[in-house]
């Protein structure tokens, strides 16, 4: 069984670019989730969706940071306009449904470096 | 709210040595707790779960965690670790019916020395 892909594996930009990491489940997982880990830090939610709907987006910086599941499959998670505190590690997780305790699968990560 | 403190941020120990990774919770509501084990350039990887029931939970590879109520507590042991051992570990807590949200903590860089 394929796990989650995530690309592109690193990424530089300058602050005020914008960029989009890409994020695809495990087959048949309907619950992803895009975590944020900056460095020495745990991992942080952004975004949960449940199929296409968001189901917690509470820490989610809405400003700048944007996220979307078309057909509830791949996603996509956006940055615009990016901040130098904005370096971190991008991490995509899947699991099979929501309402259970089902393990969550992370991706590799998307390493951002904003300069 | 949930938080979760991982007391060290580093453990060095030698190979073949018992090691204990600290682990502090605290939740309003019933919790769920995980230990997550992220390799070199790897992504994260469960590790071990507690869910219910025992409060003495097992890895594969020879990990432990007790859930300890009482002192919200969750540590991770291994009676005698190997350099493969190697990594970061993560603490993590859910909370609540259904609830899939994780709250991490800061992590623990365990090395192995020879």
């Amino acid at each position: 069984e394929a796990g989650v892909a995530q690309s592109p594996r690193y990424k530089i930009i300058e602050k005020r670019q914008s960029v989009a990491f890409w994020c695809n489940p495990i087959s048949g997982h309907a619950t992803l989730y895009w975590y944020q880990q900056i460095l020495g830090q745990g991992p942080k939610l952004l975004i949960q969706f449940q199929n296409n709907g968001v189901v917690d987006d509470s820490q989610l910086p809405k400003d700048r940071f944007s996220a979307e599941r078309l057909k509830g499959v791949d996603s996509t998670l956006k940055i615009q306009p990016a901040k130098l505190e904005d370096s971190a590690v991008y991490l995509c997780a899947s699991s099979q449904q929501r309402g259970g305790l089902e393990t969550q699968y992370f991706g590799p990560g998307t390493r951002l470096l904003v300069l | 709210a949930q938080s979760v403190t991982q007391l060290d941020s580093q453990v060095p120990v030698f190979e073949e040595a018992p090691v204990e990774l600290r682990c502090n919770y605290s939740s309003s509501v019933s919790v769920y707790l995980f230990w997550y084990v992220q390799y070199p350039n790897q992504g994260l990887q469960l590790l071990l779960k507690y869910l219910s029931g025992s409060t003495l939970v097992e890895s594969i590879n020879g990990f432990e965690a007790e859930f300890n109520k009482s002192q919200t507590s969750f540590h991770l042991r291994k009676p005698s670790v190997h350099i493969s051992d190697t990594a970061e570990y993560f603490c993590a807590v859910s909370g609540g019916q259904g609830a899939q949200k994780l709250v991490f903590g800061q992590g623990t860089r365990l090395t192995i020395n020879p």
